[in-house]
C-alpha cells in the first residue's frame, strides 16, 4: 500500500536547523509532487510549500522563504525538508504529503507518519 | 490569501445522529477547489473529500460533502464510534493553500 514513513522526533535549540525525511513506498514515486504541512499543537495544519520529485522545482510558501529547502533523492524515494534559524514557535508536528491535483493547486490524498520538531532553549 | 472560519468549533452528538459541518471562505474559492480532512488524535490527518463533494478512495457513503462559492459544508449521515474526531477544510483554488481552524465532532 501507499505509505510515507518520517524520520523520528527532534529537540533543536533556538537557531539551530532541522532536516526530516519522507519515505515514500507502494507508488512511483516520481510520478507526484510531495508537500509539506505543519501543526503546531492545538491549531490547524499551516501549508508550507511543495517539490516536484520529477524535476526538483520547488514553490515555498512565503512566511518560509529564505529559512526552508526541500529536496529529494531519487534513488532511496525519499524526500527531504530543511528548515533553519529554528525558533521557539517552529516547535510543530511536520508531516510530508502526496500531492493530488496540479502542482500548484493542489490536495494531499496520503500523508506521511509526521515528525515531532521540538525547538527549546 | 483566503481564511477559512468552520463552525461549529465543536459539535456534541451522539452515535446514529446526523453530523452538519461549515467551511466558510472570505472569497470564492476557485473552481471549487475545496477538501475535507479527518484527523484523530496522534494520527496525520485522512483526505475524505476533494473538489467539494467527490469522496476519496475507500471513504464510507455516510460521508457527503457540497456547497460552491464561499460557503461548503461536509455532512455525516449517521455517526460511527469512528467518525469523533476533528475536522479540517483546506482550499486548493488560490495561493497561499490554506487550510481552517477545524471542528471537533465530540461524544455526547
Amino acid at each position: 500500500q501507499v505509505q510515507l514513513v518520517q524520520s523520528g522526533a527532534e529537540v533543536k535549540k533556538p537557531g539551530a536547523s532541522v532536516s526530516v525525511s519522507c519515505k515514500a513506498s507502494g507508488y512511483t514515486f516520481t510520478s507526484y509532487a510531495i508537500s509539506w504541512v505543519r501543526q503546531a499543537p492545538g491549531q490547524g495544519p499551516e501549508y508550507m510549500g511543495w517539490m516536484n520529485i520529477y524535476n526538483a522545482h520547488t514553490n515555498y510558501e512565503e512566511k518560509f522563504q529564505g529559512r526552508v529547502t526541500m529536496t529529494t533523492d531519487t534513488s532511496t524515494s525519499t524526500a527531504y525538508m530543511e528548515l533553519t534559524s529554528l525558533r521557539s514557535d517552529d516547535t510543530a508536528v511536520y508531516y510530508c504529503a502526496r500531492v493530488r491535483g496540479n502542482y500548484h493547486y493542489h490536495y494531499m490524498d496520503v500523508w506521511g507518519t509526521g515528525t515531532t520538531v521540538t525547538v527549546s532553549s | 490569501e483566503i481564511v477559512l472560519t468552520q463552525s461549529p468549533g465543536t459539535l456534541s452528538l451522539s452515535p446514529g445522529e446526523r453530523a452538519t459541518l461549515s467551511c466558510r471562505a472570505s472569497q470564492k474559492v476557485s473552481s471549487s477547489y475545496l477538501a475535507w480532512y479527518q484527523q484523530k488524535p496522534g494520527q496525520a490527518p485522512r483526505l475524505l473529500i476533494s473538489g467539494a463533494s467527490s469522496r476519496a478512495t475507500g471513504i464510507p457513503d455516510r460521508f457527503s460533502g457540497s456547497g460552491y462559492g464561499t460557503d461548503f459544508t461536509l455532512s455525516i449521515s449517521r455517526l460511527e464510534p469512528e467518525d469523533f474526531a476533528v475536522y479540517y477544510c483546506q482550499q486548493y483554488g488560490s495561493s497561499p493553500l490554506t487550510f481552517g481552524g477545524g471542528t471537533k465532532v465530540e461524544i455526547k
